[in-house]
């Protein structure tokens, strides 16, 4: 079970720091991601962060703005954005990565219900 | 980055149609590619993993194939609970999305 929350509007230039509470699951045993989607476009993966923090990637897009983080002890993931633009406006989804059987492939399940994150002056 | 590019962008269809939806990387990603069903107001829902492979629980007239730099996403009868949008994805590098393909009625 993923919750996100912390969206809200900002002005242009401004920052937010996004959260995500996780349960159900040993949340220091997953890769979780950030992936967003703006109004009439398809989903954009933002940024994806390993169980131990050890490896970070982040979309071009966001790339020096964004900085995603973890407290495993909290079970808790986070996105803090600076410089906020306009084309950062969008529902801002947490999910986890599933490994199949071998380790070698995965995807994105669960998801997290979203929290809007609207940069307007 | 790799980019992802699907076409069509959209489409209509009638129940019991057969479709082919494709999704292209802009390199080479092995068969390190998912493909989602995403409805209004829910949560992307994985039907194909590893290009081929059928998650559990999705209906067997969802397929997959491909491999390298083209893929393609197939429902063999076109369900009235399928109509949707359709996301590829690519885990080789990072991760991209792609840019989607909206089933619509006829």
């Amino acid at each position: 079970h993923l919750v996100e929350s912390g969206g809200g509007l900002v002005r242009p230039g401004g920052s937010l720091r996004l959260s995500c509470a996780a349960s159900g699951f040993t949340f220091n045993t997953y890769t979780m991601n950030w992936v967003r989607q703006a109004p009439g476009k398809g989903l954009e993966w933002v940024a994806s962060l390993s169980s131990s923090s050890t490896y970070i990637n982040y979309a071009d897009s966001v790339k020096g703005r964004f900085t995603i983080s973890r407290d495993n002890a909290k079970n808790s993931l986070f996105l803090q954005m600076n410089s906020l633009r306009a084309e950062d406006t969008a529902v801002y989804y947490c999910t986890r990565e599933n490994y199949d059987s071998s380790g070698e492939y995965n995807w994105f399940d669960p998801w997290g219900q979203g929290t809007q994150v609207t940069v307007s002056s | 980055d790799i980019q992802m590019t699907q076409s069509p962008s959209s489409l209509s269809a009638s129940v019991g149609d057969r479709l082919n939806i494709t999704c292209r990387a802009s390199q080479s990603i092995g068969i390190y590619l998912n493909w989602y069903q995403r409805k209004p107001g829910k949560a992307p829902k994985l039907l194909i993993y590893a290009a081929s492979s059928l998650q559990s629980g999705v209906p067997s007239r969802f397929s997959g194939s491909g491999s390298g730099t083209d893929f393609t996403l197939t429902i063999s009868s076109l369900q009235p609970e399928d109509f949707a949008t359709f996301y590829c994805q690519q885990s080789y590098s990072a991760r991209t999305f792609g840019p989607g393909t909206k089933v619509e009625i006829k």
